[in-house]
């Protein structure tokens, strides 16, 4: 079973910020959170993790909330080429990383 | 650097037939998976190596699947039978180490069991 809950679909102007929701309301001390895209017919592709402090690299941004039950990953300016699945899972050292359904965002012109 | 390497990358068989996926992860990534994603689904993990021993295949059909990763460095992973249920992308990825590293996932193979 999936630790994550994500809403299936989101829709984006391009240009416009995305920001992406995720509940992890059971995630433990030591499960670091974190974010892949799937583009269609590739594999995923690594966005950005964090434990609980907020992060950002040259991608997007990872908002996670104080009490870490849930957390946002903002692609700042989406563009076309940002349409993919948005997988948010769970990993600690040791464990395997378990993907959900994700969130199907459409980025439009 | 050069990514993880998955062939073939597409693969129709009838069920009940044999079929084996070969993946080699980036050079140095000790953790290796095999994932399998079903149309409209998230990918399913099947099995996770740590160099060449298994760290969990609690996801496997053992009955029909199978997975070896020798000198821990490429791996296999064979289904005998197949059944149509099985149609589905099979998914490699690889990581330094299995302590909260990103993973690189290859292309992927998508098998049709006909």
């Amino acid at each position: 079973d999936a630790k994550t809950t994500q809403p299936p679909s989101m829709d984006c102007a391009e240009g416009r910020a995305a920001n992406l929701p995720c509940n992890h309301s059971t995630i433990s001390g030591n499960e670091y959170v974190y974010w892949y895209r799937q583009i269609h017919s590739q594999g995923p592709q690594y966005i950005i993790h964090g434990l609980k402090n907020n992060e950002t690299n040259e991608m997007a941004s990872l908002i996670i909330t104080e009490d870490r039950k849930s957390s946002t990953l903002i692609l700042p300016h989406a563009t076309l080429r940002d349409t993919a699945v948005y997988y948010c899972t769970l990993n600690n050292a040791g464990n395997m990383l378990t993907f959900g359904g994700g969130t199907r965002l459409m980025v439009k012109p | 650097e050069a990514g993880v390497a998955q062939s073939p990358r597409y693969k129709i068989i009838e069920k009940r037939q044999s079929v084996a996926f070969w993946c080699n992860p980036i050079s140095g990534h000790a953790t290796l998976y095999w994932y399998q994603q079903i149309l409209g689904q998230g990918p399913k993990l099947l099995i996770q190596f740590q160099n060449n021993g298994v760290v969990d295949d609690s996801q496997l059909p053992k009955d029909r699947f199978s997975a070896e990763r020798l000198k821990g460095v490429d791996s296999t992973l064979k289904i005998q039978p197949a059944k149509l249920e099985d149609s589905a992308v099979y998914l490699c990825a690889s990581s330094l180490r299995n302590m909260n590293t990103e993973a690189f996932f290859g292309q992927g193979t998508r098998l049709t069991v006909v």
